[in-house]
């Protein structure tokens, strides 16, 4: 298993500001995933970050609006650029242990845009 | 277009008594399926999952059927429990060498257990 925490639990933001989560884990992974649940919502993955490359993003998401550090195999941000209220949603980092397919998630960040 | 369904957003059911949670596919390369229980400002936890060469797959209380010729999945909570009372998200996924398997989740199940 693993220990994940997230930084902001929660904020509240104007819009055209930008944010940046904060994820860490307690022991090294390979692969963190950051997911979005937007109110009523199921969870979507927004990208996939590996230790070392660029960030693969899934369909409907670019670079430019959700930008991705991934330092060391136990960190990684999410950046939310120009945000808008539609961008109001849960916020979720998840990880991939030696366990086949079980990821581990993040408690959130509940992030309201006004 | 989603890939994974749970038709029911809701489901009430008294204490010590059956919980069954639906799930519906429709991407035939899915493989591997999960659920998860979601409480109120946590994150998902894994509960339970299956591969596809299996039909059936328990875990205490908790047991998960999938009919892949239906692209159905069902989960049973026996007996359920207050503790219970959650949102039940089912997953899956596509098995891809390397890891780094990408989860396509439903919408949810709020399951209320009721005393």
């Amino acid at each position: 298993s693993a220990v994940i925490s997230q930084k902001p639990s929660r904020d509240i933001c104007q819009r055209g500001t930008s944010l940046t989560i904060q994820c860490q884990v307690d022991s090294q992974v390979t692969m963190m995933f950051w997911y979005r649940q937007q109110p009523g919502q199921s969870l979507t993955l927004i990208a996939t970050a590996n230790q070392g490359s660029e960030a693969t993003y899934e369909s409907g998401f670019v670079i430019d609006k959700f930008p991705i550090s991934r330092p060391n195999l136990t960190f990684s941000t999410l950046t939310v650029s120009n945000m808008s209220p539609e961008d109001s949603s849960i916020y979720l980092c998840s990880v991939e242990t030696g366990a086949w397919f079980e990821q581990f998630f993040g408690p959130g960040t509940r992030l309201t845009v006004l | 277009d989603q890939q994974v369904k749970q038709n029911s957003p809701s489901l009430s059911v008294q204490e010590g008594r059956i919980s069954i949670l639906n799930c519906d596919y429709t991407n035939s390369m899915f493989d591997y399926f999960l659920w998860y229980k979601k409480y109120p400002a946590e994150g998902p936890t894994f509960l339970i999952s299956i591969s596809s060469i299996k039909d059936k797959n328990e875990d205490g209380r908790f047991t998960v059927f999938l009919n892949k010729s239906a692209k159905h999945l069902s989960l049973h909570i026996v007996p359920s429990q207050p503790g219970d009372s959650a949102v039940y998200f089912c997953a899956a996924s596509p098995i891809l060498t390397g890891g780094g398997n990408k989860l396509t989740f439903g919408t949810g199940t709020q399951l209320k257990v009721e005393l």
